[in-house]
C-alpha cells in the first residue's frame, strides 16, 4: 500500500502567516489523485482540495494544492483564524486508500 | 443540500460485533461510492473500505480483511458496516464518506458512529 507521510506534525503559527504542508507518497501517485482535508475537533473532515490542485466547492482561494508523483503541497496563503485545525492528505490513485497521518495547524 | 446520517453510538462487549448504518438524502446513492472510515481517540483517519452501489463491487484493507463487510440496500439509500470480533483497538468514531464512482476523493461525510468496546 502507499505510505503517505505529512510534515511537520505540528506547527504554532500567527493569523495571517502563510504555510505550507507537505504530503509524501511511498510511491508515485497515479493521476496526481491525491485530495487534502481539514478537520476540527469534534467535526467530521471536510475537503478542500481533490487531483492535488482542484479546490472543492466552496473552498476559499486562500487554499492551493499542488504536487504530482510523490510529493505534494497544500498552501494556504493568510492564516484565518479558522483556518486552525489538523490537515490530512489521502491517495486515491491506488486500492486500498490511504490517508496521512496528519499536520496539526495551531495558533501561536 | 446531500447529507448522510449515521445511526447512533455503540458500546460493546469485547468478541462481539457492531453494526454502522448511513443513510444518504437529498442526493444520489447508486452512482457514487461509499466508504468508511475511522478515527480511533487523537488519532489520525483510517479508510477501511468502500462500496459502490450500482455494481456491488467492495473493496476493503487488508487490515480489516475478514472482519469487516460493508453492504448497500438501493431501495433505501443505506449503506452499512459490521465489523466483528471487536477489541478496545476498535474503539473510535465511524465514518461514512461519499465519493465519485470512479474518484476517490470524499466530498460528502457522515455525521460519525462512536463504538465503544469495553468490557
Amino acid at each position: 500500500e502507499i505510505v503517505l507521510t505529512q510534515s511537520p506534525g505540528t506547527l504554532s503559527l500567527s493569523p495571517g502567516e502563510r504555510i505550507t504542508l507537505s504530503c509524501r507518497a511511498s510511491q508515485s501517485v497515479s493521476n496526481s489523485y491525491l485530495a487534502w482535508y481539514q478537520q476540527k475537533p469534534g467535526q467530521a473532515p471536510r475537503l478542500l482540495i481533490y487531483s492535488a490542485s482542484y479546490r472543492a466547492t466552496g473552498i476559499p482561494d486562500r487554499f492551493s494544492g499542488s504536487g504530482s508523483g510523490t510529493d505534494f503541497t497544500l498552501t494556504i496563503s493568510s492564516l484565518e483564524p479558522e483556518d486552525f485545525a489538523v490537515y490530512y492528505c489521502q491517495q486515491y490513485g491506488r486500492s486500498p486508500w490511504t490517508f496521512g497521518q496528519g499536520t496539526k495547524v495551531e495558533i501561536k | 443540500q446531500v447529507q448522510l446520517v449515521q445511526s447512533g453510538a455503540e458500546v460493546k462487549r469485547p468478541g462481539s460485533s457492531v453494526n454502522v448504518s448511513c443513510k444518504i438524502s437529498g442526493g444520489t446513492f447508486t452512482s457514487h461510492t461509499m466508504s468508511w472510515v475511522r478515527q480511533a481517540p487523537g488519532q489520525g483517519l483510517e479508510w477501511m473500505g468502500r462500496i459502490s452501489p450500482i455494481i456491488g463491487i467492495k473493496h476493503y484493507a487488508q487490515k480489516f480483511q475478514g472482519r469487516v463487510t460493508i453492504t448497500a440496500d438501493k431501495s433505501t439509500s443505506t449503506a452499512y458496516m459490521e465489523l466483528t470480533s471487536l477489541t478496545s483497538d476498535d474503539t473510535a468514531v465511524y465514518y461514512c464518506a461519499r465519493s465519485g464512482f470512479s474518484s476517490g476523493y470524499m466530498d460528502v461525510w457522515g455525521t460519525g458512529t462512536t463504538v465503544i468496546v469495553s468490557s
